[in-house]
């Protein structure tokens, strides 16, 4: 009964290589975000979207491309993986609204080498 | 945009004593006060929220307090067990289309 879940859990690759990150909720929500999580635990917004709508677009380099085939879906896609690219992506969603909980996956690991 | 300092970066306690960790933001607009704990390998999770109307919220051991006035809350945990033992991250937010801001977390260790 994962209410968020992402795959890979662990992604290792080499520098340069394209990878993408899956994120699916059953929740219901509306709205489904990504977070970057670096070596020192800081997590910080990446994207936003709300109804296959990008809403959200922190200073994020054009090398990473979110898609949202459909509300409960919300892909990461990331182009020419560099070595600060390493760090734990986290996805998570909540309903559409003013101020709502958001509910997060559990994280996937990516490791440049 | 808000910026939110989280108080103190590591804490450890005694079982059974209590444990506070205090937050401050910037945007006076930031109306909503979540607070989550994260697990080793786990993703965060929320334990309780708090929203700008209210000055103070209770969930079992779990509390938030909320000063509007001097932009800060806190989460006081009381009976700490060693379960209790994580990361824990403050955030604030404003209304609409604005992202969830959060502290750098504070690591607590309960000492059995």
């Amino acid at each position: 009964d994962t209410a968020v879940s992402q795959t890979p859990k662990y992604l290792v690759t080499q520098m340069g290589n394209d990878k993408s990150i899956k994120c699916e909720q059953n929740l219901g929500h509306d709205t489904m975000y990504w977070y970057k999580q670096d070596s020192k635990k800081f997590l910080k917004i990446m994207f936003s979207y709300n109804n296959k709508e990008l809403i959200i677009n922190e200073t994020v380099p054009n090398r990473f491309s979110p898609k949202s085939p459909d509300k409960a879906h919300l892909n990461l896609h990331i182009n020419s993986l560099e070595l600060g690219d390493s760090a734990v992506y986290f996805c998570a969603s909540s309903q559409a609204g003013i101020v709502q909980p958001q509910h997060f996956g559990d994280g996937t690991r990516l490791s440049i080498l | 945009g808000e910026n939110v300092e989280q108080h103190p970066s590591t804490l450890s306690v005694q079982e059974g004593d209590s444990a506070v960790i205090k937050c401050t933001y910037s945007d006076s607009a930031s109306n909503y006060f979540p607070w989550y704990k994260q697990e080793l390998g786990k993703g965060p999770q929320l334990i309780i929220d708090i929203r700008s109307n209210v000055g103070e919220k209770k969930d079992q051991r779990i509390a938030v307090t909320l000063n509007k006035t001097a932009k800060h809350f806190s989460l006081h945990i009381t009976e700490t067990q060693p379960e209790d033992s994580a990361v824990y991250f403050c955030a604030a937010k404003t209304g609409g289309n604005t992202p969830l801001v959060f502290g750098k977390g504070t690591r607590l260790s309960v000492i059995a």
